[in-house]
């Protein structure tokens, strides 16, 4: 069975810094991996996807992330956040048609 | 492009009183359907998903329901609501070999 952790369930950084959020899965198959972000009192919007071939995935916002199969990671990264970044961030996993989601990440960005 | 839809987007409703929340999709055809519960600091729930009009699968017991009389609808139900059931639901659609997720709106539902 899939399962997701999500290390972090809260991340406070300055604005124009940058921040990793860290989200690590179990599988015993081959998986599409995903970011999600929700802004309060909203649906899901998807960041990025990996589903297959260049591990370093770009999405919307300046968002990135890779994939690490040796150590089952796939860790979200923007190298300067804005305020307007602000929101919980969703890493999911699917491995037989249906999402496992982990618990998320607030991120806090202050001036 | 394909658009999902959600109403309403807040409900207040009594203890033992009936639900109906509805999803509807646009711009795709034959989509897989699914409802999720989020609940205050318990992440994201599968509730039921829906591969095809009439076919519902339900992923944990509870006190609700489900049924997709058409193709690109989808409805959530209950017969008497529990305080419980509390909570943001969302609805989401996906087509295609990579199954990606795509979400509604949500609908906050306060169960008094």
């Amino acid at each position: 069975a899939q399962s997701v952790t999500q290390l972090d369930s809260q991340v406070p950084v300055f604005e124009e810094a940058p921040v990793e959020l860290r989200c690590n899965y179990s599988s015993s198959v081959s998986v599409y991996l995903f970011w999600y972000v929700q802004y309060p009192n909203q649906g899901l919007q998807l960041l990025l996807k990996y589903l297959s071939g260049s591990t370093l995935v770009k999405g919307i916002n300046g968002f990135e992330a890779e994939f690490n199969k040796s150590q089952t990671s796939f860790h979200l990264r923007k190298p300067s956040v804005h305020i307007s970044d602000t929101a919980e961030y969703f890493c999911a996993v699917n491995e037989y048609s249906t999402l496992t989601f982990g618990k998320g990440t607030m991120l806090l960005v202050s001036p | 492009s394909q658009t999902i839809h959600q109403w309403p987007a807040t409900l207040v409703q009594p203890v033992g009183s009936p639900l109906s929340l509805e999803c509807t999709v646009e711009g795709t055809s034959n989509p897989n359907l699914y409802w999720y519960r989020q609940a205050a600091g318990r992440g994201l729930q599968l509730l039921f998903y829906s591969v095809g009009i009439g076919q519902i699968s339900s992923e944990v017991p509870q006190n609700l329901s489900a049924s997709r009389p058409q193709d690109r609808q989808f409805i959530l139900s209950s017969k008497k609501l529990l305080l419980s059931d509390s909570g943001f639901y969302l609805c989401a659609w996906s087509g295609g070999r990579t199954d990606t997720q795509y979400f509604g709106p949500g609908t906050r539902l306060t169960v008094l």
